[in-house]
């Protein structure tokens, strides 16, 4: 069974400083897809960034970059000029074949003015 | 597009008792997936649909949990016989499935809390 692991339950970045949030997974399948998903308090979970395992190129989404290390099994979220509407819960997520998501634990990002 | 809504956004329950909950989805979608999601934690998946058919179930969803999407359109999750560790978030998603990758769309979720 594929499993997600966040081994920073919480964070803090101040205002338009760099914060790169970790996460690792275990599975078996060569394709597949990370994610990673943004979930300000008390309103809904909405998509960040993805990335397919088949490409080379690690995703970038305006401030949202990833870093995506395929043989460690690796996919961080660096967020640049951070902002105080980025504070949020963040989830790292894996899906196989585009199909269910799994999870990881979350971390709470809080960004300080 | 109105997004996926849910209802009701709380709920409170006496152990025991049986509870329903809805989810639309946005309205082109053909698939909808249910997760739980408890304190702290990340969202766990539950069941997912294709259209009206059930495609897979977690073992997370025991047999007082049911699911249904009659028609294809919204759908409903059933908990029958509530206990204390049903309490939790209950998030329904909707992705539009083509080739690939489909991406999910949450709704804002209903909070369970059984007393």
């Amino acid at each position: 069974a594929q499993t997600v692991t966040q081994s920073q339950p919480e964070m803090s970045v101040q205002e338009a400083e760099t914060v790169t949030l970790s996460c690792t997974y275990d599975t078996s399948e060569n394709n597949y897809y990370l994610f990673w998903y943004k979930q300000p308090p008390s309103r809904q979970m909405i998509l960040v960034i993805r990335q397919e395992a088949y490409k080379q190129q690690n995703a970038t989404e305006n401030r949202f970059s990833v870093n995506f290390q395929k043989a460690a099994k690796s996919f961080s979220l660096k967020i640049s000029d951070s902002q105080l509407g980025d504070t949020a819960m963040y989830f790292c997520a894996f899906s196989e074949y585009g199909n269910k998501l799994v999870f990881g634990a979350g971390t709470i990002l809080r960004v300080k003015s | 597009d109105t997004g996926v809504s849910q209802d009701p956004r709380h709920k409170i329950t006496k152990r025991g008792q049986n509870v329903t909950f809805r989810c639309d989805p946005i309205s082109e979608h053909n698939r909808l997936y249910w997760y739980r999601q408890t304190l702290g934690q990340g969202p766990e998946f539950l069941t997912y649909f294709q259209n009206e058919a059930q495609l897979e179930k977690s073992r997370l969803l025991s047999d007082r949990f049911s699911a249904e999407r009659p028609k294809g359109s919204f759908s409903t999750l059933e908990i029958q016989r509530t206990e204390q560790g049903d309490s939790a978030m209950y998030l329904c998603a909707s992705s539009l499935v083509l080739q690939g990758f489909n991406e999910q769309y949450f709704g804002p979720g209903t909070r369970l809390t059984v007393t």
